[in-house]
């Protein structure tokens, strides 16, 4: 079946820090992969995608790179910074079928 | 104005009532969602709807009913609240044109059943 695992949180950062948030899944043939953001009190919103194999997504600072080989996709972002916090979640869909969700991490930086 | 919303944004009530939840879409999307978030489990989904005359069941749909009204309009239904459904549900929408189906989500409604 299909599903997706996430780095358990909650991860606490210093601004200008490093992030890695892993994120690694379980498919049939190559999924589309996804990383959305929860801000505080929002629905959530999509931050980047990657639709195949060494696609790398991008969006405001952040990357992910789909590995087929390793099954991941790992979200990453060089600086981070205060209004970074939020939660974060990796997800996979393939064509014409529903969407299956990590359980989300949540990420605070703090000045 | 919002792409996506949900009425009511928060709501309290009391085991064995039976309350709905809207959502309504203004992307013109065929494609809608309902999915709950608790705390550690992330988003489940309950129901789905690929098109008006269509009604698939989720992960976790027993308790729960849905309407599709027209293709804007995607209800949840609670037929006899009970306590351990307190959670945050979001409805979502979808478009399977292009690549890389991205789904847009509402604000979410808080519930709280006492």
């Amino acid at each position: 079946g299909n599903s997706v695992t996430q780095m358990e949180g909650p991860v606490t950062l210093s601004e200008e820090a490093f992030l890695t948030i892993n994120c690694t899944y379980t498919a049939t043939g190559y999924p589309s992969l996804f990383w959305y953001v929860q801000y505080p009190g929002e629905g959530l919103q999509l931050l980047l995608k990657a639709t195949k194999a060494d696609d790398k997504g991008s969006n405001k600072g952040f990357e992910a790179t789909y590995r087929k080989e390793t099954t991941s996709f790992h979200l990453e972002k060089g600086s981070v910074q205060v209004s970074d916090s939020a939660v974060y979640f990796c997800a996979l869909t393939h064509p014409g079928n529903q969407f299956y969700f990590g359980t989300g991490t949540s990420l605070t930086v703090i000045p | 104005d919002a792409d996506v919303t949900q009425t009511p944004r928060n709501r309290i009530t009391k085991t064995g009532k039976r309350i709905m939840l809207e959502c309504s879409q203004t992307k013109g999307h065929d494609r809608m969602y309902w999915y709950r978030q608790d705390p550690g489990l992330g988003l489940r989904l309950i129901y789905y709807s690929f098109d008006v005359k269509d009604i698939n069941k989720g992960e976790i749909s027993d308790g729960y009913s849905v309407s599709r009204q027209a293709q804007a309009k995607f209800s949840l239904s609670l037929e006899s609240a009970i306590p351990n459904q307190t959670a945050l549900y979001f409805c979502a929408t979808s478009d399977p044109t292009g690549t890389g189906e991205t789904q847009y989500f509402g604000p979410g409604t808080r519930l709280l059943v006492l």
